[in-house]
């Protein structure tokens, strides 16, 4: 497809264990980011980045949560020792280039539930 | 740092009503993007429509306009013949013109259409 693609749709997990959240960019896409959605809030930053580096993770909220895009192209968000105040929808976004005049792209998401 | 403030959590139109969402936000910055999203349950973040602080003129598109007030920090979406797809959460959003930091959203505001 087209779109920005995440997987899986909904994952659930019990607390204390690791998951991967995956992301595919619309091919071409220099910029991407993660965004997490709680309940009933809107979108919070937790990282982007441009190219391979991470340009800016200063909305990571603690060291359990880490981000790599190793080929500049997909993007995986690593969670470790899961919390069940981590549950929420993990949204990622590409666009052409980082900035205000290249509109971001979104995927439909991933929900994660931690029991 | 920006913030973003959407101060109707729900609202509700008749189908082909005229509806108004309001964003205010707060910044001292003076060259910036302002954005609505909309989010339908299948969660991804569609733009609707962008508004650069530089112009005067208020963006339309199509059945959707704003109203945005520099001097207020106010930036509203007219929603005009409302239709049943347009039922979704809608969130307001602010990037600054340097593209240095991320894009800020507010909470939403839940907009049902009614038949």
């Amino acid at each position: 497809g087209a779109g920005v693609s995440q997987t899986p749709s909904n994952k659930v997990t019990e607390k204390g264990k690791y998951v991967e959240l995956r992301c595919d960019p619309i091919s071409g896409h220099t910029a991407l980011y993660w965004y997490r959605q709680s309940l009933g809030q809107g979108p919070e930053f937790l990282i982007y980045f441009q190219g391979t580096g991470a340009a800016d993770d200063s909305g990571l909220p603690n060291d359990r949560f880490f981000a790599v895009r190793p080929e500049g192209s997909v993007s995986t968000l690593k969670i470790q020792r899961t919390e069940r105040g981590d549950s929420a929808v993990y949204l990622c976004a590409s666009s052409l280039v980082s900035g205000y005049n290249s509109p971001l792209h979104f995927g439909n998401g991933t929900r994660l539930t931690v029991t | 740092a920006q913030t973003v403030t959407q101060s109707q959590p729900e609202m509700s139109v008749q189908e082909a009503e005229t509806v108004t969402l309001s964003c205010t936000y707060d910044t001292s910055e003076n060259n910036y993007y302002l954005f609505w999203y909309k989010q339908p349950p299948s969660r991804q973040m569609i733009l609707v429509i962008r508004q650069e602080a530089y112009k005067q003129q208020n963006a339309t598109e199509n059945r959707f306009s704003v109203n945005f007030q520099k001097a207020a920090k106010s930036f509203s979406l007219k929603i005009s013949d409302s239709q049943l797809g347009d039922t979704a959460m809608y969130f307001c959003a602010f990037i600054h013109i340097s593209g240095n930091t991320p894009l800020v959203f507010g909470k939403g505001t839940r907009l049902s259409v009614i038949a």
